[in-house]
């Protein structure tokens, strides 16, 4: 059973443009939310997060969405590099946070 | 600042083989260290967490296992390995287990089981 789910698989943005990375999650007791990048051959590198207590975080040209009611979170990032193709997963945690649930990942292209 | 360093980046193993895969983590003490899975195509699957020395939490039936041997030492085995253990290991920590925090990735280990 997935618990979060990244239904598209991948994703092309032309450079200077929004990217929107889309994930769902069907746990009601995930609280704390989480982006990840991840280049090929590397490990996952922390992007952005967010609490359930919110519904927006924003951190320079990444935003992070989330709406509770619909089990939705959105990544935004705007504008797209070229440096931001790269595997982007969502992850989620629930209270305590020391078990995080990783999506499939999306696969972003930007072409310059 | 704190370190995870995780070996081999590579390997190729047969099937049958055993595995010892390490993990360590310097420069924060009681972390909770994590080993993930991507399998090809796939999403990070979490395999074993561990909260302390010896406390070792499996989350999927398999053909692995993990020890804790040291506060900052995590180890990923298999006595016999199967062609379907390939895959990319992740080895992981994050600071504690109170509150919400992300976790911090090693480079991962590229296994092929032939």
């Amino acid at each position: 059973d997935q618990q979060v789910k990244q239904n598209s698989p991948s994703l092309s943005v032309q450079e200077g443009r929004i990217s929107i990375l889309n994930c769902d999650y069907t746990n009601s007791m995930f609280d704390y939310f989480l982006w990840y990048k991840k280049y090929p051959a590397e490990g996952p590198t922390f992007l952005i997060s967010i609490s359930s207590i919110k519904d927006k975080n924003e951190d320079g040209r990444f935003t992070v969405f989330l709406n509770k009611s619909a089990k939705h979170l959105s990544l935004h990032i705007v504008p797209s590099q070229p440096g931001d193709s790269a595997v982007y997963f969502c992850a989620a945690s629930g209270t305590g946070g020391f078990k995080t649930i990783f999506g499939a990942g999306t696969r972003l292209f930007v072409k310059a | 600042s704190q370190t995870i360093h995780q070996w081999p980046a590579t390997l190729v193993q047969p099937v049958g083989s055993p595995l010892s895969l390490e993990c360590t983590v310097e420069g924060t003490s009681n972390p909770n260290l994590y080993w993930y899975r991507q399998a090809a195509g796939r999403g990070l699957q979490l395999l074993f967490y561990s909260i302390g020395i010896g406390q070792i939490s499996s989350e999927v039936p398999q053909n692995l296992s993990a020890s804790r041997p040291q506060d900052r030492q995590f180890i990923l085995s298999s006595k016999k390995l199967l062609l379907s253990d390939s895959g990319f290991y992740l080895c992981a920590w994050s600071p504690t287990v109170e509150r919400n925090t992300e976790a911090f990735f090693g480079q991962g280990t590229r296994l092929t089981v032939v």
